[in-house]
């Protein structure tokens, strides 16, 4: 049940933009997006229902595809706060979210 | 707010011991949910406890159980423990189930000799 995140790794440059894929195999819900940074408690982003919408905060945002089960992340022009690994969650209506294994984004001036 | 509060934040224990974590959710949550972090696993779900029943379970052994209290507050049990329960035991507060924003505690470092 844990979703698949692609790249595992992305290094850019401040002022870059990534992009960040997590897929299911299973009907989703609901996808949650977290960021940990090093020694820290993993931190929400933003969460996404079913019904293929996207959301924005600020120069970070995502959409869901619920026909294919896809969510992406889109950080554009990064900073170097963004650095850190983010993780997506989904819920398949069970009543419990399952991550994926990471994302470890590095941003570097 | 008082943020999630999480008791120990290490722990040290030898393989064979039993281990009790705790965890305080937001006042108001009423959704206590638990996962291990580990560097190959990533965060794997443990299990989720919603005004004192546990909702659902993660794929762990039987050795990892848990409980809620009619305070919300929350207990983790890892009996027997081997080396590879040595990882990060992330508490996720939440006013309820479902869509809900999981705020994290710190976690407690578990480490098993």
């Amino acid at each position: 049940q844990q979703p698949v995140q692609s790249p595992q790794a992305v290094i850019l440059r401040e002022g870059e933009d990534a992009v960040i894929n997590c897929s299911s195999s299973k009907a989703l819900y609901s996808v949650h997006w977290y960021r940990q940074k090093h020694g820290e408690a993993p931190v929400f982003l933003m969460i996404l229902l079913k019904g293929g919408e996207q959301k924005g905060h600020e120069k970070i945002s995502a959409s869901f595809n619920e026909k294919k089960q896809q969510s992406s992340l889109y950080l554009t022009a990064s900073q170097l706060s963004y650095s850190g690994t983010y993780f997506c969650g989904t819920e398949a209506g069970a009543n419990n979210l399952f991550f994926g294994t990471g994302t470890r984004l590095t941003v570097i001036p | 707010k008082a943020g999630v509060t999480q008791t120990p934040r290490y722990l040290i224990k030898t393989r064979g011991q039993q281990v009790t974590l705790s965890c305080s959710p937001i006042s108001g949550h009423r959704s206590v949910s638990w996962y291990q972090q580990t560097p190959g696993q990533g965060l794997q779900f443990l299990f989720e406890y919603f005004s004192e029943t546990q909702r659902n379970k993660g794929n762990f052994p039987g050795r990892f159980s848990g409980r809620q209290f009619s305070n919300s507050r929350s207990e983790m049990n890892v009996s027997t423990l081997e080396l590879g329960d040595s990882a990060l035991y992330l508490c996720g507060s939440s006013s309820g189930p479902y869509t809900d924003t999981r705020y994290f505690g710190p976690g407690t470092r578990l480490t098993v000799l």
